[in-house]
């Protein structure tokens, strides 16, 4: 499968913790990008890539929240001192410059 | 509240029907339009796009139909199936040069045999 991959699938941590989800694109696709879903609910994006670069981040992303492509190529997303309203599924998708996303099926988090 | 958001609109098909599925947007700007289909557990998966100096954009049995005057966004699905069964999603594109997509609320469409 040659699709966007995304680690882990899930994830249960308590209040306060940290956690770091990663993610893989497909692999000629330099534009990477995160959304958030929660139920019932379309994904909002959070945060944007070009190869290494992040050159767009949402407001909803706090100070708690970090994400990172060092090489261009995968990248991880980290939550700092998780809050129960973090619950939710964390998506990334990749693309060739303005080209359609691509979803990975997310890792779902929930926060206890 | 939140649980209005838990609640999605749903639209019911026989199978062979033709299903209709409609979508406003917000920003008359936006020159960027595309539907999104979702399975459960899964991530959204693109279906058609279109752009703001179009009308009607056709692919394989589906059709975007894009109504700027009234800001209003429709996807057709001709002799839907069982397997069209999920959530679709209608984005409007805030970005400059990149994706910084806004969805619209899902409508869940169930397509009995």
């Amino acid at each position: 499968d040659t699709g966007v991959s995304q680690d882990p699938r899930h994830k249960i941590t308590k209040r306060g913790q940290n956690v770091t989800f990663r993610c893989d694109p497909i692999s000629e696709h330099n534009r990477l990008y995160w959304y958030r879903q929660t139920l019932g609910q379309g994904p909002e994006f959070l945060t944007y890539f070009q190869n290494e670069a992040q050159l767009e981040k949402s407001r909803l992303l706090s100070d708690r929240f970090s994400a990172e492509r060092p090489k261009g190529s995968f990248s991880t997303l980290e939550i700092q001192r998780t809050e129960q309203g973090d619950s939710a599924m964390y998506l990334c998708a990749s693309s060739f410059e303005r080209e359609k996303l691509f979803f990975g099926s997310g890792t779902q988090l929930s926060v206890l | 509240g939140e649980s209005v958001g838990l609640h999605l609109p749903t639209l019911s098909v026989q199978e062979g029907d033709n299903s209709i599925i409609n979508c406003a947007y917000s920003n008359s700007a936006s020159d960027y339009f595309i539907w999104y289909k979702q399975e459960s557990g899964k991530g959204p998966q693109f279906i058609i796009d279109i752009r703001s100096n179009m009308d009607k954009r056709q692919g394989q049995r589906v059709t975007v139909l894009l109504n700027k005057t009234v800001k209003h966004l429709s996807l057709q699905i001709a002799a839907t199936q069982p397997g069209d069964s999920a959530v679709y999603f209608c984005a409007e594109n805030k970005g400059t040069g990149f994706q910084k997509l806004v969805f619209g609320t899902g409508t869940r469409l169930l397509v009995s045999p």
